[in-house]
């Protein structure tokens, strides 16, 4: 069946430490794979989007990955500020373009 | 301001009692979604357009239903309600193919009684 799993558990740094998130899917053939921040009771933001043939994109502070061949996207944010404090969420398209599939979210808390 | 506008922001309800929720960008997008979010299964998308007249269903689209008469709206429409559509409703829209980027409204949190 189709699946895209991030880590479930929440995501507790340090100030000023890199933190790393994972998004793995599987039975999905993904040409784009995007990634939202959503902070408590608001919309999704979106914050990049990597496509099929990319390896890596990078925005400011945050760099995203997709290996296509291990089916997983990572999402970095370097540097984390308590401001980073949110949930994090991946997407992907699960059929035409428009067609979309979120994870369920990681929620990362950046500790001062 | 760019923004995806949706109304009402809250609502209570009953069940049977149709309702529709409205949504409006003013961005001039193509693409229109709405998604539910629930505690422990994330956003899931229940339908979409990819222009005027042009809808198709997304993961859980049973017991709604969609219009795209003009392009800056799409409403959602609840024939039925029933309990388990109490939810955290958004609406999206995002522009052509070169940007797949969506911009989500503010959300509208539904309770079926």
């Amino acid at each position: 069946s189709q699946k895209i799993e991030q880590n479930s558990e929440a995501l507790n740094i340090q100030e000023g430490k890199t933190a790393t998130l994972t998004c793995n899917y599987t039975n999905y053939s993904p040409a784009y794979l995007q990634w939202y921040r959503q902070d408590p009771g608001r919309g999704p933001v979106f914050l990049l989007l990597i496509r099929e043939n990319e390896k890596e994109k990078r925005k400011e502070r945050l760099k995203v990955t997709f290996d296509t061949t291990l089916k997983q996207s990572l999402f970095h944010i370097t540097a984390s500020q308590p401001a980073d404090s949110a949930t994090y969420l991946c997407a992907l398209n699960s059929g035409g373009y428009q067609k979309v599939t979120f994870g369920t979210g990681t929620k990362l808390q950046v500790i001062p | 301001e760019a923004q995806v506008t949706q109304n009402p922001r809250y609502l209570i309800t009953v069940t049977g009692k149709k309702l529709t929720v409205t949504c409006s960008q003013n961005m001039n997008h193509e693409y229109m979604s709405w998604y539910r979010q629930d505690p422990g299964l994330g956003l899931r998308q229940i339908y979409y357009s990819m222009n005027v007249e042009v809808t198709d269903k997304g993961d859980v689209p049973e017991g709604y239903k969609v219009s795209r008469k003009e392009k800056r709206n799409f409403p959602l429409i609840l024939e039925s309600p029933s309990p388990n559509q109490t939810s955290l409703y958004f609406c999206a829209s995002s522009d052509d193919v070169s940007s797949y980027e969506q911009y989500f409204g503010p959300g509208t949190r539904l309770t079926v009684t």
